[in-house]
This record gives C-alpha cells, sequence and structure tokens, in this order.
C-alpha cells in the first residue's frame, strides 16, 4: 500500500517568513496529492491540491510543487501569517471517486511575531 | 458548498454502552464517505470506507463488529461505536466525496469527540 512521509514535524518561522513541508509517497500510481489544514480540535480544511498532470499550483500565498520523477511533492506558503499557525497534511491517493488518501504525519507550524 | 456536518459533536458515555454518530453531506451527494480516527497530536487514521447500499470496506485491524458503520443514502453514513470502552475514547471525524467538480476530493465533518468513562 501506499506510504507517505512528511517532514518536518515541527517548523518555526517568523511572520513574513517562507515556510516549506516536504511529502515523499511510495506508489506511482499515486496521482492526486492534497494539503490539508487542521486547527487545534477543528477539521482538516483543503488547502491546496495537485494533480500529477501538472508540476506546481499556485494560490495566493500558497503552492504546492510535485516531482513525479522523485515521488515527492512539497507545499510553499510565502509571507507567513500568525493565522498560519496549525497542523498541515499532506496526502496522496490514486484519485478518483472512491480512492482512499494516505496522510503523512503532519506538520505543525508556528509562526512567531 | 462541500459542507458535511457531523453530530453529535462531543459525546460522553459508560463503558460498555452504544454510541452512533452521524455524517451528512448538507450540499451534494457523497457518493462514498470515509471514517477516520485521530489521536491528539497524530495523523488521521482512515477505519472504513462506505459507499451507499453496499458494505463497509475496514482497514486492516479495525473491528467491523465493533464499529459498525450505514450508508443508507447518498448524503448520511452513520457510525456506531458498539460496548464502548475507555480505549475508544478519540477524536473521530468523516468525511465526504462527491462534489461536483471534484469527485477526489474529501471534505471533511467538524469532528466527534467520545469520551468513554
Amino acid at each position: 500500500g501506499e506510504n507517505v512521509e512528511q517532514h518536518p514535524s515541527t517548523l518555526s518561522v517568523q511572520e513574513g517568513d517562507s515556510a516549506v513541508i516536504k511529502c515523499t509517497y511510495s506508489d506511482s500510481a499515486s496521482n492526486y496529492f492534497p494539503w490539508y489544514k487542521q486547527e487545534l480540535g477543528k477539521r482538516p480544511q483543503l488547502i491546496i491540491d495537485i494533480r500529477s498532470n501538472v508540476g506546481e499550483k499556485k494560490d495566493q500565498r500558497i503552492a504546492v510543487t510535485l516531482n513525479k520523477t522523485a515521488k515527492h511533492f512539497s507545499l510553499h506558503i510565502t509571507e507567513t501569517q500568525p493565522e498560519d499557525s496549525a497542523v498541515y497534511f499532506c496526502a496522496a491517493s490514486r484519485g478518483g471517486g472512491g480512492n482512499k488518501l494516505t496522510f503523512g504525519t503532519g506538520t505543525q507550524l508556528k509562526v512567531e511575531l | 458548498g462541500a459542507v458535511v456536518s457531523q453530530h453529535p459533536s462531543r459525546v460522553i458515555c459508560k463503558s460498555g454502552t452504544s454510541v452512533k454518530i452521524e455524517c451528512r453531506s448538507l450540499d451534494f451527494q457523497a457518493t462514498t464517505m470515509f471514517w477516520y480516527r485521530q489521536f491528539p497530536k497524530q495523523s488521521l487514521m482512515l477505519m472504513a470506507t462506505s459507499n451507499e447500499g453496499s458494505k463497509a470496506t475496514y482497514e486492516q485491524g479495525v473491528e467491523k463488529d465493533k464499529f459498525l458503520i450505514n450508508h443508507a443514502s447518498l448524503t448520511l453514513s452513520t457510525l456506531t461505536v458498539t460496548s464502548a470502552h475507555p480505549e475508544d475514547s478519540s477524536f473521530y471525524i468523516c468525511s465526504a466525496q462527491g462534489a461536483s467538480g471534484s469527485t477526489d476530493t474529501q471534505y471533511f465533518g467538524p469532528g466527534t469527540r467520545l469520551t468513554v468513562l
């Protein structure tokens, strides 16, 4: 089955700096890679996703890159703000309806003033 | 769009009792729903995948007789924790898949905090 590794487990940055979280996956058939943000006690919220037919996707301060050959993908947050502080999870699946997600272990991001 | 609700948000029960958790997709028909369990400071662990009108598919190590899943309609799935014990205390989260324009995206419910005394 799929195995997703995520690094780092914790990340502290100064407000305004950039944050990068990296994930690797094992299943070469995976082609859908979402990122979720989860605040304490709340639901995971989809912040961005990428499919294997593109290498990069951007939405305002958030971007995701995908390297299918190396089987890794990364989340980039620029101009970080205190409200970006949360746990971020990457995930991978084979895409399509009914296919399950395999989640990474999560990254606790803390944006300090 | 793509709103998922979950009820109750929090439940405290005595050991040996059963607890039912409901997951509803409010503005779309969910072809598939998923049930996860999350321990503090840990990732989401998939328990089972549920399709409307068919039996749920359980992940390895998850007891199907203890965690009963019913997916009676395209907008409702239920998880019943039978004969709950303190070790079943956890945060249970459902997700739903099938929103138009994004058939593989999973949208999560707000979770249910279960405490078994």
